[in-house]
């Protein structure tokens, strides 16, 4: 089964950092872009970043940029956002999920995880 | 970078089709064949249902197709089933920030 399965989320305090995970499994992870997605509560979706098969083109919001990082390790099969000097806007759930094309950008996500809270709160 | 401009809210009564509109520019709608629609159900993570304009992932009902004229894309409904009833999303490629960006999102409601 495909399988993307965020972790790392909680409550830290404006200014603070944080570090998310997505384990993925069921799919060959090194053959496919990957993004972070987010959501505000009660809002729409938010596309925060998307990192390629290898690793070597990042990309990201200017809401984040400068401020979050983007990361894979693919023996791992795991997709990394690190969060720094974080603020209260930032309060989401984040998904993180599959490029649906292998080996190419397609702009398009065909798997989802179910997302991990994050909350920016003092 | 600006999000794509969808209706706040759209309303149709079951068996009838509805259309929901996604507006952008010539730098990601009209530019690239990268639009997608995304359905989300309440507490639901986004499900992926028309890709690069018009096509269907597996699984996906042929109820549902998009579609594209100019910068303005759409996504047809057709046969409307209470189950349909969830928010919308499109979403494109812009070469404005190399990746992509959302609409605003769009609350069906099957009457």
């Amino acid at each position: 089964e495909v399988q993307l399965v965020e972790s790392g989320g909680g409550l830290v305090q404006p200014g603070g950092s944080l570090r998310l995970s997505c384990a993925a499994s069921g799919f060959t992870f090194s053959s496919c872009a990957m993004s972070w997605v987010r959501q505000a509560p009660g809002k729409g979706l938010e596309w925060v970043s998307i990192i390629s098969t290898r690793g070597t083109n990042t990309y990201y919001a200017d809401s984040v940029k400068g401020r979050f990082t983007i990361s894979r390790d693919n023996s791992k099969n795991t997709l990394y956002l690190q969060m720094n000097s974080l603020r209260a806007e930032d309060t989401a759930v984040y998904y993180c999920a599959k490029d649906l094309r292998a080996g190419q950008w397609s702009y398009s996500m065909d798997v989802w995880g179910k997302g991990t809270t994050v909350t920016v709160s003092s | 970078q600006s999000a794509l401009t969808q209706p706040a809210s759209v309303s149709g009564s079951p068996g009838q089709s509805i259309t929901i509109s996604c507006t952008g520019t010539s730098s990601d709608v009209g530019g690239y064949n990268y639009v997608s629609w995304y359905q989300q159900h309440p507490g639901k993570a986004p499900k992926l249902m028309i890709y690069e304009d018009n096509k269907r992932p597996s699984g996906v009902s042929n109820r549902f197709s998009g579609s594209k004229s100019g910068n303005t894309a759409s996504l047809t409904i057709s046969g409307l089933q209470a189950e349909d009833e969830a928010d919308y999303y499109c979403s494109s490629y812009t070469s404005s920030s190399t990746f992509g960006v959302f609409g605003g999102g769009t609350k069906l409601t099957v009457l």
